[in-house]
């Protein structure tokens, strides 16, 4: 499979632990973005890279979120101290960024988090 | 910041019938309006996107239009059938200042709930 993935599919974890989500990106894409999904809504962006470099965060991504895309494929996503509210479905999308030009966002399955 | 308004919020349909879905955007500076489809536990899938340089843009049975000056955009769904029921959102994207307008992150409506009857 050769688009966006996604790991764990699912996680349950207790209000106050920290958890941390992966995703890899199509390879050739050197554009990723974090979304979050909550029931009933669209999706809302958190942060995106290009490359190794975070080029924008949100104001929903309060303190306790992280992102970090080290070597310019994969990223991981870390929330730390979760509280009930961050249970959701966090998305991650990849876009090619060429030439001074964006393409299209790919989707990956996401990861519903649920915290209990 | 961009505001993206969707509606209607449900849709019902009877199989064979048009659907068309409208979203208004509130930054003029906008310039990428894609659609997406997200059925019952999937991912997004983009289904259709229209850039500010073009007005309309078709594929096969589904259609996009853009207004610039109203700003809003509708995408049409022409021939429905039962496999076209799913969630759909619009999305509007502004250009990343310093990277020659492309766009960066996002903004989504609330999502359209389309039904299509057998």
């Amino acid at each position: 499979d050769t688009g966006v993935s996604q790991d764990p599919r699912h996680k349950i974890t207790k209000r106050g632990q920290n958890v941390t989500f992966r995703c890899d990106p199509i390879s050739e894409h050197n554009r990723l973005y974090w979304y979050r999904q909550t029931l009933g809504q669209g999706p809302e962006f958190l942060t995106y890279f290009q490359n190794e470099a975070q080029l924008e965060k949100s104001r929903l991504l309060s303190d306790r979120f992280s992102a970090e895309r080290p070597k310019g494929s994969f990223s991981t996503l870390e929330i730390q101290r979760t509280e009930q509210g961050d249970s959701a479905m966090y998305l991650c999308a990849s876009s090619l960024f060429l030439a001074g030009a964006s393409y299209e966002q790919y989707f990956g399955p996401g990861t519903r988090l649920t915290v209990t | 910041g961009e505001n993206v308004e969707q509606h209607p919020s449900t849709l019902s349909v009877q199989e064979g019938d048009s659907a068309v879905i409208k979203c208004t955007y509130s930054d003029s500076a906008s310039n990428y309006f894609p659609w997406y489809k997200q059925e019952l536990g999937k991912r997004p899938q983009l289904i259709i996107d229209i850039r500010s340089n073009v007005g309309e843009k078709k594929d096969q049975r589904i259609a996009v239009t853009l207004n610039k000056t109203a700003k809003h955009f509708s995408l049409h769904i022409t021939e429905t059938q039962p496999e076209d029921s799913a969630v759909y959102f619009c999305a509007a994207s502004e250009p990343v200042g310093g990277y020659g307008g492309s766009q960066g992150n996002l903004i989504f409506g609330k999502g359209t709930k389309l039904s299509v009857k057998p």
